[in-house]
């Protein structure tokens, strides 16, 4: 099992730009979620899917936040355009199942400048 | 929404001594996990653990959900336990997993 892949470790985008990070998560694994943690907030949850449906995006910042899941073994998060205070690690994670111990990627740390 | 506390925020040891780190929260929850998360911001499950005991080599923990706490007890410390630790919870009407704020432990040799 090569574990969630977040194959970018760093990703550096010009302010306006637009930047999309991908996951893979853990064959037969149900849930993905994406988190983001910076050192105001912490670890957020931004979204989670379950079943490559999105159940719950209330922790998107805004509308330049999207996310999609166009199948069980692969996941997008876009953001457009990008601001400096979108510099953050955002990691993506899975698990088997509802109330499941999670998985998460290494994650990937985004500089926008 | 729930909330999860850590306590100490930092903390600060020598080689080969032994930690308590204490997480607790605000409302019944179905799921308890501890992270670490390395210096090289890895996140690593420790424990899945939303009730009892378990037990991983030096490190073990143990949830008391009826009194909504769970600590971490950390034996024989050594140089690459440092990072920060992180409780994390899920109540029983979500499927959102919510972390606290970490500690912070730096091992010194």
């Amino acid at each position: 099992d090569a574990g969630v892949i977040q194959s970018t470790r760093h990703e550096v985008t010009e302010m306006g730009q637009e930047v999309t990070l991908r996951c893979k998560p853990i064959s037969g694994h149900d849930y993905l979620f994406w988190y983001r943690q910076t050192m105001m907030r912490g670890l957020e949850l931004l979204i989670y899917f379950n079943n490559n449906v999105p159940i719950d995006d209330s922790g998107m910042p805004e509308d330049r936040f999207s996310a999609k899941m166009p199948n069980a073994s692969f996941s997008t998060l876009k953001i457009q355009p990008s601001e400096p205070r979108d510099s953050a690690v955002y990691f993506c994670a899975s698990s088997l199942s509802r109330g499941g111990g999670y998985t998460f990627g290494s994650g990937t740390r985004l500089t926008v400048v | 929404g729930i909330q999860v506390e850590q306590s100490p925020p930092d903390l600060i040891l020598q080689e080969g001594a032994n930690s308590t780190l204490r997480c607790n929260f605000s409302d019944s929850v179905n799921n308890l996990q501890w992270f670490h998360q390395n210096p090289w911001g890895q996140l690593i499950n420790l424990f899945y653990i939303p009730s009892g005991t378990k037990q991983n080599g030096r490190l073990s923990a143990t949830t008391v959900a009826t009194e909504r706490y769970s600590l971490l007890y950390i034996s024989s410390s050594q140089t690459t336990d440092s990072g920060v630790y992180f409780c994390a919870v899920e109540t029983y009407n979500t499927d959102k997993l919510i972390f606290g704020t970490g500690t912070r432990l730096q091992v010194f040799p």
